[in-house]
């Protein structure tokens, strides 16, 4: 999608291991948020960020990291990799926290085998 | 937990029919927005009402809101192959977490 990008866009890990997953964008907009979807249980916030170094946690936030140095890129850790973590991985930006909608990546495929 | 509950889960039509979808939520909204997702791709914007609206369109969409029954429908009029997805309501809620997504309604239309 126009202005993010999400990488890498498959991965397969082991359990157990710590795996980064990254969020770029170019269009200079304050939120950014990762999501998990999964069968039967639609889209499922983790984390969100609300300005560089200002984050906070989302419904699903057990297990799970980020980090945003800079406004253009917000990262996902998997910090010890388990198979309940196999998911596809959405990270969506908004310029403002009400009144806009929100701009999604392509997303990431994880398999944690 | 979700917020939205979308109705039905899945919907077949034939290309030309108009598909209507529903959404319910739970507590009080600032806006409650509708997505598009295509197989295997991400989340498309569609239309954002705001909780004072009561109508809105955009094309061949037309959304609805009833805040005192706490619902929205989506329409999409004389459907087309293309229209088959995923359609996904969201509400932002009148605090300030971010948007809150249903489980979705599957919509195949054959042609």
């Amino acid at each position: 999608d126009a202005g993010i990008t999400q990488s890498p866009r498959h991965k397969v890990t082991e359990t157990g291991t710590p795996v980064t997953l990254r969020c770029h964008q170019t269009e200079n907009h304050r939120y950014m948020y990762w999501y998990r979807q999964d069968p039967g249980h639609g889209l499922r916030l983790i984390h969100y960020s609300y300005g560089v170094k200002d984050t906070d946690k989302g419904e699903v936030s057990d297990g799970y990291s980020v980090s945003r140095s800079k406004t253009e890129d917000f990262l996902l850790t998997l910090e010890s990799a388990t198979s309940s973590q196999t998911s596809v991985y959405f990270c969506a930006i908004s310029p403002s926290h009400k009144g806009y909608g929100y701009t999604f990546g392509s997303g990431t495929r994880l398999t944690v085998v | 937990s979700q917020q939205g509950e979308e109705d039905p889960q899945a919907l077949s039509i034939q290309e030309g029919e108009n598909a209507t979808m529903n959404c319910s939520y739970k507590t009080s909204i600032n806006n409650l927005q509708w997505y598009r997702q295509n197989s295997g791709r991400g989340l498309v914007h569609l239309i954002l009402i705001r909780s004072n609206e009561r109508e809105k369109h955009s094309g061949r969409l037309r959304v609805t809101l009833d805040t005192s029954k706490k619902s929205s429908s989506l329409l999409i009029t004389a459907s087309r192959a293309a229209d088959t997805a995923s359609y996904f309501c969201a509400t932002l809620n009148s605090g300030n977490t971010p948007l809150v997504f249903g489980k979705g309604t599957r919509l195949s239309v054959i042609a």
